[in-house]
Parts: structure tokens; C-alpha cells; sequence
């Protein structure tokens, strides 16, 4: 199994651009997570799902949509970027009733 | 809602020593899960530690164990004959074990540094 794979690992963005963060998951996981991870602030919750067809927000969801249309990927697009999202992003994935595996993160640079 | 309280922002250790970081926690629930997970300056997290609260035995694994108080509400890590590759930050994360509950709560973490 690979696991929680993300892309791209770094990108760098101008202000207003748009784009799609990438997440795959091969462990047949109902429930999948996009959180980002600022210095002091710990992991906030970005989006998650519940299964396919079925997204939530979570505790910061303003500038980011999230779409599931099969059990295996998430992706997460940023709509218009701007410098308040650069942040690292994590995607994860688990099942009912065990621990969160995640993705090796995405350094995003909005200059 | 729950909350996840990690209280110390920074601690250090001598290698070979002994550590202990903290953990406290919110909830009106009865059936949950906690973790303790590692992020090493690669980034990736990695789960340490998992306890049930069902459960009275604390969890260990290897040099790591756990001290889980459950009418404390308290859930720290032990970290034993610690080693250069323990230098991470680490969080303490709680989930309801129940239907319905999707998601962890994290704490802010503690960021560990081991000294030679």
C-alpha cells in the first residue's frame, strides 16, 4: 500500500491564482481530511468527507473547496489564492474507529 | 466540543534521559480514542501512540509509554532512554468513538529537543 500520497510537495503561487492540491488514499478509507498547519496554531480542519459524494466543512474551510467523487481521492482547489494561505497542508484518511494516517504534506508558498 | 490542552510550547532532554509531556483534555464522552503523534523536521506525522478510554492498561510501545488518567482527563507521554531521532514536535489528538464522529482534535503541540 502507498499509503496517503499528496501533490505536488512544494508550490509557490502568486496572488489570485488558482489551483488543486492533490490526495490519494489506497486503503479503502471512508473518511478523508484536508487540514493546514501554521507555527503555534497546531492542525486546523481545512474539509473533510465522510464518504464519496458526501464533504463538510471543518474549522476553516473560507477560500477552499473540497470534492469527492470516488473513495480514493480528495482534492482540495484554492479558488483565488491569497498570502493568508501560505501554510503547510495535510491530507489524511482513516477508517471508523482507528487512527488518522496522513499524506507527507504540501508546502504552499502565496506571494 | 472537544478540546485538546498541550501546555508546554518547548521542553528539552538529555539523551539517554527520561521525558514526560503533557496532555489534557475536554469531554463529555465516555467512549473515545487518544494519540500521541511525532512530526520530525521531514514533516511527516507519525502516530506514536494509541489508547482507548475503555481500556485501564496504559498503552506502551517500546520506549514510549502512556500515563492515561481518565477521571483527570489527562493523557501524557513518556518517552524513555531518549535518542537524537526523538527531536520532533508532538501532538496529542482525541476522537469520539462513536457513529458520527469524523474527526480529531489536536492540541498545539510540544516541540521536543534532544541534546547530546
Amino acid at each position: 500500500n502507498a499509503g496517503v500520497t499528496q501533490t505536488p510537495k512544494f508550490q509557490v503561487l502568486k496572488t489570485g491564482q488558482s489551483m488543486t492540491l492533490q490526495c490519494a488514499q489506497d486503503m479503502n478509507h471512508e473518511y478523508m481530511s484536508w487540514y493546514r498547519q501554521d507555527p503555534g496554531m497546531g492542525l486546523r480542519l481545512i474539509h473533510y468527507s465522510v464518504g464519496a459524494g458526501i464533504t463538510d466543512q471543518g474549522e476553516v474551510p473560507n477560500g477552499y473547496n473540497v470534492s469527492r467523487s470516488t473513495t480514493e481521492d480528495f482534492p482540495l482547489r484554492l479558488l483565488s489564492a491569497a498570502p493568508s494561505q501560505t501554510s503547510v497542508y495535510f491530507c489524511a484518511s482513516r477508517r471508523q474507529g482507528s487512527e488518522q494516517y496522513f499524506g507527507p504534506g504540501t508546502r504552499l508558498t502565496v506571494t | 466540543a472537544q478540546t485538546v490542552t498541550q501546555s508546554q510550547p518547548e521542553m528539552s532532554v538529555q539523551e539517554a534521559e527520561t521525558v514526560t509531556l503533557s496532555c489534557t483534555y475536554d469531554t463529555s464522552e465516555n467512549n473515545y480514542y487518544l494519540f500521541w503523534y511525532k512530526q520530525p523536521p521531514s514533516r511527516q506525522m507519525i502516530l506514536v501512540i494509541r489508547q482507548e478510554a475503555y481500556k485501564q492498561q496504559n498503552a506502551t510501545e517500546n520506549r514510549f509509554s502512556v500515563n492515561f488518567q481518565k477521571a483527570a482527563k489527562s493523557f501524557s507521554l513518556k518517552i524513555s532512554d531518549s535518542q537524537l531521532g526523538d527531536t520532533a514536535m508532538y501532538f496529542c489528538a482525541f476522537i469520539y468513538s462513536g457513529a458520527g464522529s469524523y474527526q480529531l482534535t489536536f492540541g498545539k503541540g510540544t516541540k521536543l529537543s534532544v541534546i547530546p
